[in-house]
């Protein structure tokens, strides 16, 4: 079954306590990205990946770091994570982003993750 | 810079009771607008995408518009199973790799 695979699905934090959120998906998609879902603000973009090794940062990046070493998976790095990233984070992938067509991406279930 | 307006916020309709979903965007050369749906506690699930002004895609009682400015989501005597959250979403040619979501219509219809 096609899908992006999100873990871990609910986390409680503690200011400062690093974490990693991974990403991976089995559609060997090039593209890769980072949303975050907060009320009245609607779906923001963290960061992107077009490709292996390469990473983009999206609108609200500051943070949070990601890597690319694999097609295949793409974490999401929270290195002190503080209160205000308390929110639901969809993992998403692509096939042909940077071509004339496709662009429709495949979310995951979603991380909600909670620092206090 | 890219913006995405989606109205109404909510809407509630009776079963059967058809109506359209408005999404207004402005963006520097578009390379594409997208329909999303979204359940509570899932993941957006992808629709429809439009490319260019004129294009009409349809998906069993969802029909999607696209003009210049703004796409419509036409829902033809929509029923309880309809209701979510619709997404809209566009990307440009000058950075295919961002996507800018509007808010998102929450859509109940009542049997």
């Amino acid at each position: 079954e096609a899908q992006v695979t999100q873990n871990p699905r609910y986390l409680i934090t503690v200011t400062g306590k690093k974490l990693t959120v991974t990403c991976s998906q089995n559609m060997n998609h090039e593209y890769m990205s980072w949303y975050r879902q907060d009320p009245g603000l609607g779906l923001r973009q963290i960061y992107y990946s077009m490709n292996v090794e390469v990473t983009d940062k999206g609108d609200v990046p500051e943070g949070y770091k990601v890597s690319r070493k694999e097609k295949r998976n793409f974490p999401l790095i929270l290195e002190s994570p503080s209160p205000n990233q308390t929110s639901l984070y969809f993992c998403a992938s692509s096939q042909e982003v940077d071509r004339g067509v496709g662009g429709e991406l495949f979310f995951g279930e979603g991380s909600r993750l909670t620092v206090l | 810079e890219d913006q995405v307006t989606q109205s109404p916020e909510a809407l509630r309709l009776q079963e059967g009771e058809s109506s359209s979903l408005n999404c207004s965007y402005t963006v520097s050369g578009l390379r594409g607008l997208f329909w999303y749906r979204q359940d509570p506690g899932k993941g957006p699930e992808f629709l429809f995408t439009l490319y260019s002004a004129g294009e009409e895609k349809e998906k069993e009682r969802l029909k999607a518009t696209l003009t210049k400015k703004e796409s419509f989501l036409h829902i033809t005597a929509p029923k309880p199973e309809d209701s979510a959250t619709y997404l809209c979403a566009v990307q440009a040619f000058t950075n295919a790799g961002k996507s800018t979501f509007g808010d998102g219509t929450t859509l109940t219809v009542k049997p």
